[in-house]
């Protein structure tokens, strides 16, 4: 069975409003989950690394102030998109390793799929 | 970009044929590991090689591993329509320990 859920599966908003996508561990503690998002035929670019009790690390050209990370519990993380445009539609993915922080087998949630109109 | 490359972008073959499908990597990696996606839907874990091992076999699934020329393969047999997904190659990088991506292969199983 599925051992990380995503929430809404999907999602249709106006531009300009925002949008939170929750991140759940569902039989395990994860001190860390990882957001990816992924356009039409293209595949996952990783996003920020969300950290339990810290502040998320995010990668290179992704604006922290536009896709703001809150991962307060063990079981977890958010993603919320801020004044959502149309180019943020895209498919996003979070993942957690299932053992601490190393990224020995990464679990996958089923995605939520954002259309921004 | 940091991303690996895979090859073919699409694969189309009749069921009961191998399908075998080749990513490359550009950075130092602890392991490799494959990935599948059906249209629209998460990532499913299908095998895992670390950077010791040169090949490995999982059911219907053969990945090898060749670090000096930094590439894998993965060759699934006797391949069902069920088969058709997407499958992706990510490495993790050594001291980052973030997964880096390939870009994908489409596979079609035609029955």
């Amino acid at each position: 069975g599925a051992v990380v859920s995503q929430h809404p599966s999907w999602v249709i908003c106006k531009s300009g409003t925002s949008v939170k996508i929750e991140c759940r561990s569902l039989d395990f503690q994860a001190t860390t989950m990882f957001w990816y998002r992924q356009f039409p035929k293209q595949s996952l670019m990783l996003m920020a690394t969300s950290n339990e009790g810290s502040k998320a690390t995010y990668e290179q050209g992704v604006e922290k102030d536009k896709f703001l990370i809150n991962h307060a519990s063990l079981t977890l993380s958010t993603l919320t998109v801020t004044s959502a445009h149309p180019e943020d539609s895209s498919f996003y993915i979070c993942s957690s390793p299932r053992w601490g922080g190393v990224q020995e087998t990464q679990y996958f949630g089923p995605g939520t799929r954002l259309l921004v109109l | 970009s940091q991303q690996g490359e895979e090859d073919p972008q699409a694969l189309s073959i009749q069921e009961g044929e191998n399908a075998t499908m080749n990513c490359s990597y550009k950075t130092s990696i602890n392991n490799l590991q494959w990935y599948r996606q059906n249209s629209g839907r998460g990532l499913v874990h299908l095998i895992l090689i670390r950077s010791n091992e040169r090949e490995k076999h999982s059911g219907r699934l053969r990945v090898t591993l060749d670090t000096s020329k930094k590439s894998s393969s993965l060759l699934i047999t006797a391949s069902r329509a069920a088969d058709t997904a997407s499958y992706f190659c990510a490495g993790l990088n050594q001291g980052a320990q973030k997964l880096v991506f390939g870009q994908g292969t489409r596979l079609t199983i035609n029955p």
